[in-house]
């Protein structure tokens, strides 16, 4: 079975723009985090997608946004960038329905200049 | 609100040698808890993981931890280091609410592995 796959891997981008992330999560699991890590803050929680509903969301601004598609697949944006937002953005996909068994993916490295 | 606490950033072992790497945690009921690997450049990979019954939990590539209640504590352990073994290690506290889960990471322990 294929892994979490999260597109592109590598991004650079100017402050002021827009990014979007994607993430394929593994055959059959509904359930879809993010997370953003950091040398600084470490690993944080940005939200999570449970059949295309947002469950749950962490302390971010609202620059971050997510969606989910029907097949699960999700995708994040990240509007009007800023320097600190260079970060790995690291996708986590899951059964859900209580199943917390979280598989990540390779991540996106974002660096924003 | 709850947190993880991973006291030591680095900790460097000879290979052969015994490893353990200390997670405290504070979480208000029973928690969830896990430990993950991150090799540079990679996700995380899930090692093992408790959520009830036997406090001794093993799993995968030769790692046990055991869960302390009274302690507040999920300490990872490995008999044997292989060198293999050096990456980032995350332990993660959190719980369930309406079916969702949100975890607390540690800030990591990373491990260096003298031949």
């Amino acid at each position: 079975k294929a892994g979490v796959t999260q597109t592109p891997r590598y991004l650079i981008k100017t402050r002021g723009q827009q990014v979007t992330l994607s993430c394929s999560p593994i055959s059959g699991h509904r359930s879809v985090s993010w997370y953003q890590q950091t040398p600084g803050q470490g690993l944080q929680f940005l939200f999570e997608y449970f059949s295309e509903t947002q469950r749950n969301k962490g302390n971010f601004p609202g620059r971050f946004s997510g969606r989910q598609f029907s097949n699960s697949r999700s995708e994040m944006n990240v509007s009007t960038l800023e320097l600190g937002d260079s970060a790995l953005y690291l996708c986590a996909s899951s059964l859900g329905q209580a199943n917390y068994e979280q598989y990540f993916g390779p991540g996106t490295r974002l660096t924003v200049t | 609100a709850q947190s993880v606490t991973q006291p030591d950033i680095h900790i460097t072992v000879s290979e052969g040698a015994s490893l353990e790497l200390r997670c405290n945690y504070s979480y208000g009921a029973t928690p969830y808890l896990f430990w993950y690997v991150q090799s540079p450049g990679q996700g995380l990979q899930l090692l093992l993981k408790y959520f009830s019954g036997d406090t001794l939990v093993q799993g995968i590539k030769g790692f046990e931890a055991e869960f302390k209640r009274s302690q507040s504590s999920f300490n990872l352990r490995k008999p044997s280091v292989h060198w293999s073994d050096a990456a980032e290690y995350f332990c993660a506290v959190g719980g369930a609410s309406g079916g969702s889960y949100i975890p607390t990471f540690g800030r990591g322990t990373s491990l260096i592995v003298h031949p």
